[in-house]
Parts: C-alpha cells; sequence; structure tokens
C-alpha cells in the first residue's frame, strides 16, 4: 500500500503571508509527482507534474520543488491572497495510470 | 483548457435504489478514466480504472456487482451504484487522462469532474 502524507491537514495565513506545505511519498517506485489546486465545489485543477529528482516549477506565486531520493515535495505560495484559499493535493504516480492521493492540505488565507 | 463535466452534483435517494453517476470530457477524447471514492477526512481513493471498449479494473475490495460502469464512447463513463445502501454515502469524483502523444501515462495530467455527493436514507 503506498502511503501519501501532506502536512500540515490545515493552514491559516494572513494576506501576503508566504507560506509552504509538504508531501511526503514513497522514494521507491517513482514515476511522477502531480500537484492539484482544489477549490470547494470545484474540480481539481492541476498545478505541476513533476519527474526528476531536483526538479522546481513555478506558476505565478505558487512553485514546487522535489526530491525522489528522500520522498518529499514542498508547494511554496509566496504572498498569499485570499484566493489562494483551496485544498492543495498531492498525488504520487508510479507509472501505474492511477495516483495515489495524499489527504491534503486546507488553505485558509484571511483578508 | 480540457474539461471534464460530472453530473449530478449532488443526489439523494432511498436504501434500495440505484444512482447512476456521469463523466463526460468535453473537449477531449479519454480512452482512459477513473472512478474515485472520498470519505470524509480521507484521501481520495481509487476505485476502478474505466477504458473505453472493455471492462473496467476494479481496486481490491471494490464489488464490481456494487458499481457497475460502462465506458461506451472516448468521451463519456458511467458509474451505477447499485443498490445502494447508507454505508455507500460518500463523494464520488471522476477523472480522464487526455491522450497526448508520445508521453507516457503516468505523466499525463488527469482532468477532473467537480465530483458528486451521494447520500443514501
Amino acid at each position: 500500500i503506498l502511503n501519501v502524507e501532506q502536512s500540515p491537514q490545515s493552514l491559516h495565513v494572513q494576506e501576503g503571508d508566504s507560506t509552504n506545505f509538504t508531501c511526503s511519498f514513497p522514494s521507491s517506485n517513482f514515476y511522477a509527482l502531480h500537484w492539484y489546486r482544489w477549490e470547494t465545489a470545484k474540480s481539481p485543477e492541476a498545478l505541476f507534474v513533476m519527474t526528476l529528482n531536483g526538479d522546481e516549477k513555478k506558476k505565478g506565486r505558487i512553485s514546487a520543488t522535489l526530491n525522489t531520493k528522500e520522498g518529499y515535495s514542498y508547494l511554496y505560495i509566496k504572498g498569499s491572497q485570499p484566493e489562494d484559499s483551496a485544498t492543495y493535493l498531492c498525488a504520487f504516480n508510479t507509472g501505474r495510470r492511477a495516483l495515489t492521493f495524499g489527504s491534503g492540505t486546507r488553505l485558509q488565507v484571511q483578508p | 483548457g480540457a474539461v471534464v463535466s460530472q453530473h449530478p452534483s449532488r443526489v439523494i435517494c432511498k436504501s434500495g435504489t440505484s444512482v447512476k453517476i456521469e463523466c463526460r470530457s468535453l473537449d477531449f477524447q479519454a480512452t482512459t478514466m477513473f472512478w474515485y471514492r472520498q470519505f470524509p477526512k480521507q484521501s481520495l481513493m481509487l476505485m476502478a480504472t474505466s477504458n473505453e471498449g472493455s471492462k473496467a479494473t476494479y481496486e481490491q475490495g471494490v464489488e464490481k456487482d456494487k458499481f457497475l460502469i460502462n465506458h461506451a464512447s472516448l468521451t463519456l463513463s458511467t458509474l451505477t451504484v447499485t443498490s445502494a445502501h447508507p454505508e455507500d454515502s460518500s463523494f464520488y469524483i471522476c477523472s480522464a487522462v487526455r491522450l497526448a502523444g508520445g508521453q507516457r501515462q503516468g505523466k499525463n495530467i488527469q482532468y477532473f469532474g467537480a465530483g458528486t455527493r451521494l447520500s443514501v436514507l
């Protein structure tokens, strides 16, 4: 059974704060690591797909890093805005088509 | 961008009835769709892989006779919860893999529907 852990479970920050959260995954049989942003009542939105150790990806104020040897990925949000409030999911892929998800980090950004 | 539509978004039904949930890829073709389930405070858990034109592949512990999956076209997969019981109450969500020539599937982005909240009374 694959275990994907995300921490913290939830996070409250003030507008303008920068924040980061962690996804831990098995370091063996790694193929890809996906990050999704999921707003309530909407579809999860793909942020990044990361495949190589040391990968760093950026999309606006959001960036992510990947360490496949130790089995973790960080997601960073710079200067959080209320519209960043969402649940951030990471998902691990071994080469099968399906994804194994963490339980998510719920971010609330207070204006 | 790729859009996946899931319908209905919410359904309340009586115990013993069957419920059908549809998942459509609106602007792309998907030979593979996935059905996940999420219980409160838990992760999205894969139930089954739906393959166009062939039988679905179910994860261990998921009853294929209870959760019927049909993937009759490249844009539509349906999940039917047969003889629903209160313990089937959950959040069900589908995803579709967009075909990307030359790319291995694990790196392909999955596009998700918005999910269906099923409540069985």
